[in-house]
C-alpha cells in the first residue's frame, strides 16, 4: 500500500513569494497528480505527470521517480492561489486504467497580500 | 467546458436510511470513480467503474455500498443503511482514457450528513 506524504502541512507566505510544496511516496507509481481544493470543497486537477517536469502558467510540477519525490512550485504567488494543494499517486501494480488514486493529506497554502 | 456534475449538493439523512448520490460524468468519458473525504481528513478512493462493472474498490467499499450506471449519463453511489461515520463529502470523477494516461475531472461533491 502506498503512503503519500506532503510537506509542509500549512504554509503562509507573502504575495510574490516563490512557493514549494513537496510530496513523497513509499512505493513506485505510474503517475502522480497534483490537485487544488478550494474552501468550498471543489477539486481541480492541476497536473498529471509520470516523469520530468510540467509547467502551466505560474505553476510548475516536477517528479523524481528514483527518489519517489515530487514538488509543486508556484512562482509570483498571489492571494488567489490560496487553497489546499493535494498530491495523489497512482500505483504501478494497479489493475489497469480505472484505478483510484492514493491521496496525501494536502498542504494548506495562504498567500497574504 | 464540459464538467462533472453531482446532485444533491447536500444530503441530510437519518442513520439506517438508504441514500443515493448522483453524478453525471463528462459525456465521452469511460472511467468513473467515487471518492470520499471525511471532514478534516484526506480524500480516499472508494471505487472505480469501467465498461459497466466495478474495476477496483477499496476496503471502505463494503457491502453497504453499490454503484450503478443506470443509463448512458448517470453514475450513482448507493449506501444501503447509512452510519454516522458515512458523513463525508463524496466526490465523483471521470476520465476519458483511464487513470494511467489521463487526468481525472472531479465533480463539486455531495456533502452527506448522517444524523
Amino acid at each position: 500500500k502506498n503512503e503519500v506524504e506532503q510537506s509542509p502541512q500549512n504554509l503562509t507566505a507573502q504575495e510574490g513569494e516563490f512557493i514549494t510544496i513537496n510530496c513523497s511516496y513509499s512505493v513506485g507509481i505510474s503517475a502522480l497528480h497534483w490537485l487544488q481544493q478550494h474552501p468550498g470543497g471543489g477539486i481541480v486537477s492541476l497536473f498529471m505527470l509520470s516523469s520530468g517536469k510540467k509547467k502551466h502558467g505560474r505553476l510548475i510540477a516536477t517528479i523524481n521517480i528514483q527518489e519517489k519525490h515530487s514538488s509543486l512550485h508556484i512562482t509570483a504567488s498571489h492571494p488567489r492561489d490560496s487553497a489546499v494543494y493535494i498530491c495523489a499517486a497512482l500505483g504501478v501494480y494497479s489493475g489497469g486504467g480505472a484505478d483510484g488514486l492514493t491521496f496525501g493529506k494536502g498542504t494548506h497554502l495562504i498567500i497574504q497580500p | 467546458e464540459p464538467e462533472v456534475t453531482q446532485t444533491p449538493s447536500h444530503q441530510v439523512t437519518q442513520m439506517g436510511q438508504e441514500v443515493i448520490l448522483r453524478c453525471v460524468p463528462i459525456s465521452n468519458h469511460l472511467y468513473f470513480y467515487w471518492y470520499r473525504q471525511i471532514l478534516g481528513q484526506k480524500v480516499e478512493f472508494l471505487v472505480s467503474f469501467y465498461n459497466n462493472e466495478i474495476s477496483e474498490k477499496s476496503e471502505i467499499f463494503d457491502d453497504q455500498f453499490s454503484v450503478e450506471r443506470p443509463d448512458g449519463s448517470n453514475f450513482t453511489l448507493k449506501i444501503r443503511s447509512t452510519k454516522l461515520e458515512d458523513s463525508a463529502m463524496y466526490f465523483c470523477a471521470s476520465t476519458g482514457a483511464g487513470a494511467l494516461t489521463d487526468t481525472q475531472y472531479f465533480g463539486p461533491g455531495t456533502r452527506l450528513t448522517v444524523l
